[in-house]
């Protein structure tokens, strides 16, 4: 079965400064995704990043960046430039990749609590 | 909608009695996922609809629990004879077909006095 763990239940980041969240997952699989997910008090979990296992390049969304070491089986996430709205519940999350049709489950950490500090 | 619609916001109600969380997907996706959260948790998989494929329920906890999806649309989750520890909030997402990004609504928080 596929885990993962986020090792770090609280963060804490000035604003405008970069933090790194860590996340380290386990599976058999050589093919799957990865994603961090935001949950802000409004509990909507709102997609930031996506990552392919076969891509070599890691993930870019403007301000978030993600630093994918397949080998490591580690997947953390970089905030730039972090801004009040950033702070919230931020989940890492495993899911095997499967055909176009079909679907399978996402497998979450526990979650890192980030608060930005104005 | 725009979004995964689930409704009710919240429900409070006593050990013991039944209760139905509703869950409308985004137009247009096939496949829809049912996740439990509880307090200072990650997100649990409870269940998944795949088209009119049958349904993947290897997460439901007991058989308590129950989900159906209508018409390969709105899906409601039923818990019977509610227990505290069930207490939680419960996410519902949607993808268009299967190995698309899950998109989620805001969630129902129940509570079980």
């Amino acid at each position: 079965a596929q885990t993962v763990t986020q090792s770090q239940p609280e963060m804490s980041v000035q604003e405008a400064e970069t933090v790194t969240l860590s996340c380290t997952y386990d599976t058999s699989e050589s093919d799957y995704y990865l994603f961090w997910y935001k949950q802000p008090p409004s509990r909507q979990m709102i997609l930031v990043i996506r990552q392919e296992a076969y891509k070599q390049q890691n993930a870019t969304e403007n301000r978030f960046s993600v630093n994918f070491q397949k080998a490591a089986k580690s997947f953390s996430l970089k905030i730039s430039d972090s801004q009040l709205g950033d702070a919230a519940m931020y989940f890492c999350a495993y899911r095997r990749k499967t055909e176009e049709t079909s679907g399978s489950r996402l497998t979450f950490g526990e979650g890192t609590q980030l608060t930005v500090n104005p | 909608g725009a979004g995964v619609s689930q409704s009710p916001s919240n429900k409070v109600t006593e050990k013991g009695k039944d209760v139905e969380l509703r869950c409308d997907p985004i137009s247009g996706h096939t496949a829809l996922y049912w996740y439990r959260q509880s307090l200072g948790q990650g997100l649990e998989f409870l269940i998944y609809f795949q088209g009119n494929s049958a349904p993947d329920k290897s997460g439901l906890p007991s058989d308590r629990f129950s989900a159906e999806r209508t018409g390969g649309s709105v899906s409601t989750l039923t818990i019977q004879r509610t227990q505290q520890e069930d207490s939680a909030v419960y996410l519902c997402a949607s993808s268009f077909m299967g190995d698309q990004p899950q998109h989620f609504g805001d969630g129902t928080r129940l509570s079980i006095l």
